[in-house]
């Protein structure tokens, strides 16, 4: 039982380019989202989904795509990186019954 | 809108030594509130929730947080620190669908 897993683990774009953070989780959990976590400002919501097929925004979506396919996956797409998304990324996951998100252990993107 | 207030950024303790750690909440309804740790380079690990059920949670790690309407407020404490509890502290509400609000966070020091 590995819990949420993240790749990468750390990661540097330049500006322009794309790339794909990936979550996985083995719980078979409903709910799935993605944070951003910047210096001085907490955790920030990106993206969240509901269950397969079913996503939303939170608080800071621009220049993020979210899909889900599965139950097991949600990645994170970056259109177009910039520098203003270097942070660090966490994918979280719970049972639709349960208060308790758990957490992945992070990607940390730079973008030059 | 639901939101969360950390007091302090930094709190510095002495090992041995109790650990306030304080957060206000601002809520139209009884809010589900969180404490979440996060050591160096980690993930996030819940500490412990409160959920309209006893108005003292006990968490792991022998820490504890007190629910207190009329103050709006949900303080962490614990009567003594370790070194290992040197981390940085979340307090979190919880939206609708699993979302979360995280305050800015207090990055704990402990010195021996």
């Amino acid at each position: 039982n590995a819990g949420v897993t993240q790749t990468p683990k750390f990661q540097v774009l330049k500006t322009g380019q794309s790339m794909t953070l990936q979550c996985a989780q083995d719980m078979n959990h409903e709910y799935m989202s993605w944070y951003r976590q910047d210096p001085g400002m907490g955790l920030r919501l990106i993206h969240y989904s509901v269950g397969a097929g079913i996503t939303d925004q939170g608080e800071v979506p621009n220049g993020y795509n979210v899909s889900r396919s599965t139950t097991e996956d949600f990645p994170l797409r970056l259109l177009s990186a910039a520098p203003s998304q270097t942070s660090v990324y966490f994918c979280a996951s719970s049972s639709a019954g349960s208060h308790e998100q758990y957490f992945g252990p992070g990607t940390r993107l730079t973008v030059t | 809108a639901q939101s969360v207030t950390q007091l302090d950024s930094h709190v510095s303790v002495s090992e041995g030594t109790p650990v306030l750690l304080r957060c206000n909440y601002s809520s139209s309804y009884s809010p589900s509130l969180f404490w979440y740790v996060q050591h160096p380079n980690k993930g996030l690990q819940l500490l412990l929730k409160y959920t309209s059920a006893a108005t003292l949670v006990k968490g792991i790690n022998g820490f504890e947080a007190e629910f207190k309407k009329s103050e709006t407020s949900f303080h962490l404490t614990k009567p003594s620190a370790h070194m290992s509890d040197a981390a940085e502290y979340f307090c979190v509400v919880r939206l609708g669908f699993q979302k979360l609000v995280f305050g800015t966070g207090t990055r704990l020091l402990v010195s021996p």
